[in-house]
């Protein structure tokens, strides 16, 4: 079956715009999770969604940063007025359940800001 | 808080040079182990999950194996192809999330 897909596969932008980065996982996967992974700072957990459940939302840098889901589905994670700081690869991955299922991982949007 | 540390950050071998890369970890409560590998400009993929002390995975020319601190991943005659970086994981407490480690680089010259 297919595996989680992101878009775009690329974006630039430049400072202080708005960006959205999609995600559809897995079918049937209930948990969703956002990571973002930079040179030096390895992968980092942004938030994660679980089913109708609040999403946990701790790992967000600042409020600059928001994330939904819709349906139980397809995820948008959002930045607001980008800064060069937030130049990284945005992963998402899904899972049947909470993390102590196996994660599984798309291919990320890589994020340049300007 | 949940540490995790993996060692070395860069592993050169020759093609059919076994070794292993190591994985540390620190804890409180182990709910499962994750290794999986990530190659230039994708995503990381799934290879293992071990859960217990003693537990060992196989796929091919890699087995994972985990004691109460650390994780290894041994990795038998090793192929051009096996080059790339191999993260270990674990779950938080709440099942929210995965701390990753740093990563091993692993180059697997012919």
């Amino acid at each position: 079956g297919a595996g989680v897909s992101q878009s775009p596969s690329n974006k630039v932008t430049e400072k202080g715009k708005d960006v959205e980065l999609r995600c559809d996982p897995i079918s049937g996967h209930t948990a969703l999770y956002w990571y973002r992974q930079s040179l030096g700072q390895g992968l980092e957990f942004l938030i994660y969604f679980q089913g109708n459940s609040a999403p946990d939302k701790s790992g967000l840098p600042s409020d600059r940063f928001s994330a939904e889901r819709t349906g139980g589905s397809v995820s948008t994670l959002t930045i607001q007025r980008t800064q060069q700081e937030d130049s990284a690869v945005y992963l998402c991955a899904s899972s049947l359940g909470r993390s102590t299922y196996e994660q599984y991982f798309g291919p990320g949007t890589r994020l340049t800001v300007t | 808080e949940d540490q995790v540390t993996q060692s070395p950050e860069a592993l050169r071998l020759q093609e059919g040079e076994s070794s292993s890369l190591n994985c540390s970890y620190t804890v409180s409560g182990l709910r499962g182990l994750f290794w999986y590998r990530q190659d230039p400009g994708k995503g990381p993929e799934f290879l293992f999950t071990l859960y217990s002390a003693g537990e060992e995975k196989e796929k091919e020319r890699l087995k994972a194996t985990l004691t109460k601190k650390e994780s290894f991943l041994h990795i038998t005659a090793p192929k051009p192809e096996d080059s790339a970086t191999y993260l270990c994981a674990v779950p938080d407490r709440a099942g929210n999330m995965l701390t990753f480690g740093g990563g091993t680089r692993l180059m697997v010259k012919p």
